[in-house]
């Protein structure tokens, strides 16, 4: 059973645009959301991640939202770029364990 | 900067056989992981290891064994093929439970 869902599974926008996905996590063993990114061909790569005792945390265009009330949180890719064309995953850790589960992954596609 | 290296890229299994997927880092990290990606489903954890000699299953463990007889190498065995374990394979390593994980650029696995 997954544990994060994650929404949506394919992204088109258009250059200059602003692409969010969107995460939702059942129980964790310690706040710790990262996002990863993963070009065609290669292995995930961390991007941003987030230790919630803030609400967001912004490092260039990229951005995590988190509430932590709702078991949610968020990435916001500003000023979308071709090159952000890539396969995002969220990943939170499972309750029992210490291990990070990861979200099926969302395609995200910028037109130029 | 070799970070995670795994080998071979591709292979071509028939049911039945059996093969390793081997993973090394040259990174010291203690924490070491195995995941497959499916389309769809994102990245799944298989098996993984806090330290040399201690292992633990993930999510997905069946028809998978693994072993950790030193800090760089977690090599992941199939014992008798199956088509449905078709996949991209992902060898991760990290500092910590929590810390950023390192991908390799993946195995690619196809059974007949």
């Amino acid at each position: 059973q997954q544990q994060v869902k994650q929404s949506p599974q394919s992204l088109i926008v258009q250059k200059g645009g602003i692409s969010i996905i969107n995460c939702a996590y059942e129980n964790t063993a310690f706040d710790y959301f990262p996002w990863y990114q993963q070009f065609p061909g290669k292995g995930p790569a961390l991007l941003i991640a987030i230790r919630p005792d803030v609400s967001e945390k912004k490092e260039g265009r990229f951005t995590i939202s988190f509430n932590k009330s709702a078991k949610q949180f968020s990435l916001h890719i500003m000023d979308s770029q071709p090159g952000d064309s890539a396969t995002y995953f969220c990943a939170a850790p499972v309750k029992y364990g210490n291990k990070l589960v990861f979200g099926a992954g969302t395609i995200l596609r910028v037109k130029s | 900067n070799a970070g995670v290296t795994q080998t071979p890229k591709f292979q071509v299994l028939k049911t039945g056989q059996s093969m390793t997927l081997q993973c090394a880092q040259d990174m010291n990290h203690e924490y070491m992981s195995w995941y497959r990606q499916d389309p769809g489903m994102g990245l799944r954890l298989i098996h993984y290891s806090v330290g040399a000699g201690i292992t633990d299953q993930g999510e997905v463990p069946n028809g998978y064994n693994v072993s950790r007889s030193t800090t760089e190498d977690f090599p992941l065995r199939l014992l008798s093929a199956a088509p449905s374990q078709t996949s991209v394979y992902f060898c991760a390593s990290s500092r910590g439970t929590t810390g950023e994980l390192f991908f390799g650029e993946g195995s690619r696995l196809t059974v007949l």
